[in-house]
């Protein structure tokens, strides 16, 4: 089974300008989460998507949102970059449907740099 | 509640020695404590996991100590290895979602 793939892998970006990240889970899976990831701070959720419905959020300001389609590809906008945005931004599928305790396995990320 | 507290922060261990990273949480409501490897350039990758139900979980040279009454769990890398050297997170799943330790840098020394 193909892994999880993220594009673009790297991205420079300069403050407000808006991105979109992709995220491609493994076959048969409906679940995908995504995370920023930061040195010191840890992976830090973002939001699931299910059967192209947000089901869980995470803190984060609405600058951030996503979206899932039918095939369960999902895509993460930012709009109005800041340079805190500056991160490692990973993408993690799994089934979905176990209601907690399910393996989540990871994207390699895509890295966001903000100028 | 939503924190899972994880020391150290970084580890240098030699080769061939134990490495110990310890995990805490609140919320009685977790119920599924797994640990993730991350190499770097890489996504994070499931290394072994654990239920409340039981104690202590070995996979070869890894092993969860889980102390429910306290409220923490350990992981145990017994015989270090340099291609052991990574970054260790662990996880807390409520159900709903995971809640992160920060991780933990390991350096295993030849």
């Amino acid at each position: 089974k193909a892994g999880v793939t993220q594009t673009p892998r790297y991205l420079i970006k300069t403050r407000g300008q808006q991105v979109t990240l992709s995220c491609s889970p493994i076959s048969g899976h409906r679940s995908v989460s995504w995370y920023q990831q930061t040195p010191g701070q840890g992976l830090q959720f973002l939001f699931e998507y299910f059967s192209e419905t947000q089901r869980n959020k995470g803190n984060f300001p609405g600058r951030f949102s996503g979206r899932q389609f039918s095939n369960s590809r999902s895509e993460m906008n930012v709009s109005t970059l800041e340079l805190g945005d500056s991160a490692l931004y990973l993408c993690a599928s799994s089934s979905g449907t176990s209601g907690g305790g399910e393996t989540q396995y990871f994207g390699p990320g895509t890295r966001l740099l903000v100028l | 509640q939503q924190q899972v507290k994880q020391s150290p922060q970084s580890l240098i261990v030699q080769k061939g020695g134990i490495s110990i990273i310890n995990c805490a949480y609140e919320n009685t409501a977790f119920d599924y404590f797994p640990w993730y490897q991350q190499f770097p350039g890489k996504g994070p990758a499931l290394l072994i996991a654990i239920r409340p139900d039981v104690s202590e979980k070995k996979e070869g040279r890894f092993t969860i100590s889980f102390n429910k009454s306290a409220k923490q769990f350990s992981l145990h890398i017994m015989d270090s290895q340099p291609g052991d050297s990574a970054t260790y997170f662990c996880a807390a799943d409520s159900g709903y979602q995971l809640i992160w330790g920060a991780g933990t840098k390991l350096i295993i020394k030849p």
